[in-house]
């Protein structure tokens, strides 16, 4: 029972590169969302997506790119890293929403942005 | 716009009673979480309440909801060292999406 997988754990990152974090779910939840987590700050909503093909932005998407190609993956693309995006990134996953028994969160992948 | 406060930390003496609270603006939320988070770990469900309720308990947890003030909180009881996480209140959102507050850094010392 795998749940929420996120890839990597840890990841330091030079101004200007790029990268994607990847999200994959094997509960056949419809809806996936990105968050980033800051100290003092609770959870920014970045983008979501209520199922394949169909994105959304959040709270804060400025610098991050999202695809949803299939059910299972929702990856998250940084293009051009800025120390700003230093931060805890989670991804999550429901059945119908918010109005279902919450979220499932994957571990995390803390990125850092020199 | 929506918000949801915490206070960011929280100290108790194990084997106390540990309260945690949040205040919310969305009077239209229909359900309210608590979520906790570990160390190094992502954020689990701990419970919820539905908005027509005005307490849930479960086991050592009790959840106290005022509507009229929009106040959640989150009661522990006989605090372990276990129970030292991150606890996060959220509202359901009129865009049905989960608002997180700040987080509560827990801190239960012996």
């Amino acid at each position: 029972n795998a749940g929420v997988t996120q890839t990597p754990k840890f990841r330091i990152l030079k101004i200007g590169q790029s990268m994607t974090l990847q999200c994959t779910q094997d509960m056949n939840h419809n809806y996936m969302y990105w968050y980033r987590q800051d100290p003092g700050m609770g959870l920014k909503l970045i983008y979501y997506s209520v199922g394949a093909g169909i994105t959304d932005k959040g709270e804060v998407p400025n610098g991050y790119n999202v695809s949803r190609s299939t059910t299972e993956d929702f990856p998250l693309r940084l293009e051009l890293a800025a120390p700003s995006q230093t931060s805890v990134y989670f991804c999550a996953s429901s059945a119908t929403g918010a109005l279902s028994y919450g979220y499932t969160f994957g571990s995390g992948t803390r990125l850092t942005v020199v | 716009g929506e918000d949801v406060e915490q206070s960011l930390f929280l100290s108790v003496r194990e084997g106390d009673s540990s309260v945690i609270n949040c205040t919310y603006t969305d009077s239209s939320s229909t359900y309210l979480y608590w979520y906790k988070q570990e160390p190094g770990a992502g954020l689990q469900l701990l419970t919820y309440i539905f908005s027509n309720m005005d307490m849930k308990q479960d086991q050592r947890l009790t959840v106290l909801l005022n509507k009229k003030d929009k106040h959640l909180s989150l009661r522990i009881a006989d605090t372990q060292t276990g129970d030292s996480a991150i606890y996060f209140c959220a509202e359901v959102g009129n865009t049905d999406k989960l608002i997180f507050g700040t987080g509560t850094r827990l801190q239960v010392f012996p």
